[in-house]
């Protein structure tokens, strides 16, 4: 157990829907990342938020939304889903903002979209 | 912009045979650069890291990297792989001192046969 926690594991849903993923970063940290993982294109980066705040964003489509609430948990919100949002997708937390202090990756929720 | 290349998909080797797995990257400035390792159905894990200093950073588990600024490369090799290394290898890369965001490569599958 690395200490971030995602759920729901897997997640099954059709063309259209709205989905929320969720994380709760280890203890401790304050920064939290998104990330995508697909066979075409391997792990992208999509939103990260530090302590409640939108620091930085990457690959991630308008569709997409996150947030990052008080108690530092965040979520990931994909709307109109289609058939090429099926992907892995992983939430890291961190200590600080940056790689240097190190990411903590979560096992990742699965999203088929059928 | 950043990137990473990973020149081998997947690596098949059998067991106690030594292994290399090589990764590039292009940046302009100074880096941080990382090894993660993901096994299946599991999330990412840092393997090693280079952050500064010595240019030979090794893991615990008989994994070492070294890092060329020159080749602008930080290959991961073993010079002698068990079953249980089996598993995708990820590189990654961070801007020195910035506050983001690690940037992948697409991955390499190392395969050990008995």
């Amino acid at each position: 157990d690395s200490g971030v926690t995602q759920t729901p594991k897997h997640l099954i849903t059709a063309t259209g829907q709205r989905v929320t993923l969720r994380c709760s970063p280890r203890s401790g940290d304050l920064s939290v990342y998104w990330y995508q993982q697909s066979l075409d294109q391997g792990l992208q980066f999509l939103i990260q938020y530090y302590n409640g705040e939108e620091r930085a964003k990457g690959n991630i489509l308008e569709r997409f939304s996150a947030q990052q609430f008080p108690d530092l948990h965040s979520e990931l919100n994909l709307s109109s889903l289609e058939l090429g949002d099926s992907a892995l997708y992983f939430c890291a937390s961190s200590v600080e903002q940056g790689a240097f202090y190190g990411y903590t990756f979560g096992s990742g929720t699965r999203l088929t979209v059928v | 912009a950043q990137s990473v290349t990973q020149l081998d998909s997947q690596v098949p080797v059998f067991e106690e045979a030594p292994v290399e797995l090589r990764c590039n990257y292009s940046s302009s400035v100074s880096v941080y650069l990382f090894w993660y390792v993901q096994y299946p159905n599991q999330g990412l894990q840092l393997l090693l890291k280079y952050l500064s200093g010595s240019t030979l950073v090794e893991s615990i588990n008989g994994f070492e990297a070294e890092f060329n600024k020159s080749q602008t490369s930080f290959h991961l090799r073993k010079p002698s792989v068990h079953i249980s290394d089996t598993a995708e290898y990820f590189c990654a890369v961070s801007d020195w001192g910035s506050q983001g965001n690690l940037i992948f490569g697409k991955g390499t599958k190392l395969s050990v046969k008995p």
